[in-house]
């Protein structure tokens, strides 16, 4: 089943415990992308990679580093977490389209990362 | 200023109307995406438009790049429609649109 799968999909932290939640696809997409949820601000996205070895920063990057070593996995690290990182995260993957103005095809999403800092 | 807004922010309606939800930007874009949140999270992507216009089951999704807006409709509304429609850029840029911007969604709630 193709499917883009985060880990873990709850955590409660505390200030400055680094952390890292794992983001796997298996549709051998080059694109992939993180976004943060938070109320009355809506999806923003954080970091995205072209493909392997290849990343950029979104809108909100502070706070947050990301790696793309293989294909399939994108991980989020969080080195000192902080209590304005609390919110809800989301992976994303897509085929990289090319030949078109866009390089970025249909999304597929993990089902979120809820993660609350302390 | 979000530089993608969408209108309306909430919408509440009967089991078979036509619903209509709006998407403009300032900026020029290489692609608009339409994506669908329910309660409890997930979303899934509904439709990605560079021009014209695109239809699947009950969802239209239009867009009109020369006034940087785009619309999506459900037919024959139903109550498992209700969700949170987002709508979603890629700004362009001349080496390729990567990156994406977010409306902040619109709250649709369709009553039996």
């Amino acid at each position: 089943e193709a499917q883009v799968t985060q880990n873990p999909r709850y955590l409660i932290t505390v200030t400055g415990k680094k952390l890292t939640v794992t983001c796997s696809q298996n549709m051998n997409h080059e694109y992939m992308s993180w976004y943060r949820q938070d109320p009355g601000l809506g999806l923003r996205q954080i970091y995205y990679s072209m493909n392997v070895e290849v990343t950029d920063k979104g809108d909100v990057p502070e706070g947050y580093k990301v790696s793309r070593k293989e294909k399939r996995n994108f991980p989020l690290i969080l080195e000192s977490p902080s209590p304005n990182q609390t919110s809800l995260y989301f992976c994303a993957s897509s085929l990289s389209l090319a030949g078109g103005r866009s390089r970025v095809g249909e999304l597929f999403f993990g089902e979120g990362s809820r993660l609350t800092v302390l | 200023k979000n530089e993608v807004e969408q209108s309306p922010q909430n919408l509440t309606a009967q089991e078979g109307e036509f619903i209509t939800i709006n998407c403009s930007y300032s900026v020029g874009i290489s692609a608009l995406h339409w994506l669908q949140q329910h309660p409890g999270g997930g979303i899934v992507s509904l439709f990605m438009l560079s021009s014209g216009k695109k239809k699947h089951g009950r969802l239209i999704a239009t867009i009109n790049i020369q006034e940087k807006h785009s619309s999506l409709h459900i037919t024959a509304s139903h109550p498992r429609d209700s969700a949170v429609y987002i709508c979603a850029v890629n700004m362009y840029s001349g080496g390729g649109a990567d990156g994406l911007t977010f409306g902040k969604g619109t709250h649709l709630i369709i009553q039996p």
